[in-house]
């Protein structure tokens, strides 16, 4: 019965490979977001979906695109890997009334080579 | 732009001492703080919310407006309480809704 889950767990890959990490949330929330951790544990919110609306998108290059075919996924595709894009990449998922109390997937690992 | 600065990387403490992570944010609007925590081999997770005003797991935070800080604290820390824990901000009713900025993290490790 997991909340928020992520596929996969652990990603590597060759510099200009095209990858996507997929991200499943059972809670009935309504928005999802993506986060990136970097390699000092610095926590930064990429982009959220409310009802798969885009409604955040930060300063990401766009070689980043997510997409949501619904409101219970929320998925990361990245075009052309950068060996800047090794992190942990976040999904979480909250309710749209209660915004801040966000609920997290076990991260994905991805490491470009 | 929120920004939240937590000047510890590392924390130790022994057990039964109190602790108190500092969290400092740069004041936008009407911010509202949290505390995030994760602990080892588990998701990261709200651990309390400045509006709530309420005690999880014995831990309090206060949002001191003229110092904007939202330091967290504990009077008798556990082994238990070894995570990483993450201060965020938000700016309430922004048009960045759900938008959390987290600060760098403070890694807690409390000794027997």
């Amino acid at each position: 019965d997991t909340a928020v889950s992520q596929t996969p767990k652990y990603l590597v890959t060759q510099m200009g490979n095209d990858k996507s990490i997929k991200c499943e949330q059972n809670l009935g929330h309504d928005t999802m977001y993506w986060y990136k951790q970097d390699s000092k544990k610095f926590l930064k919110i990429m982009f959220s979906y409310n009802n798969k609306e885009l409604i955040i998108n930060e300063t990401v290059p766009n070689r980043f695109s997510p997409k949501s075919p619904d409101k219970a996924h929320l998925n990361l595709h990245i075009n052309s890997l950068e060996l800047g894009d090794s992190a942990v990449y976040f999904c979480a998922s909250s309710q749209k009334k209660v915004p801040y109390e966000q609920y997290f997937g076990p991260g994905t690992r991805l490491t470009v080579t | 732009a929120q920004r939240v600065t937590q000047p510890e990387k590392l924390l130790s403490v022994f057990k039964g001492a109190p602790v108190e992570l500092k969290c400092n944010y740069s004041y936008s609007g009407s911010p509202e703080l949290f505390w995030y925590v994760q602990y080892s081999r588990q998701r990261l997770q709200l651990l309390l919310r400045h509006i709530s005003r309420e005690s999880i797991k014995g831990f309090t935070a206060d949002l001191n407006k003229g110092e904007t800080s939202f330091h967290l604290k504990k009077p008798f820390a556990q082994e238990e309480d070894s995570a990483m824990y993450y201060c965020a901000s938000a700016n309430a009713g922004g048009t960045s809704y759900g938008k959390l900025t987290f600060g760098q993290g403070t890694i807690l490790t409390v000794h027997p």
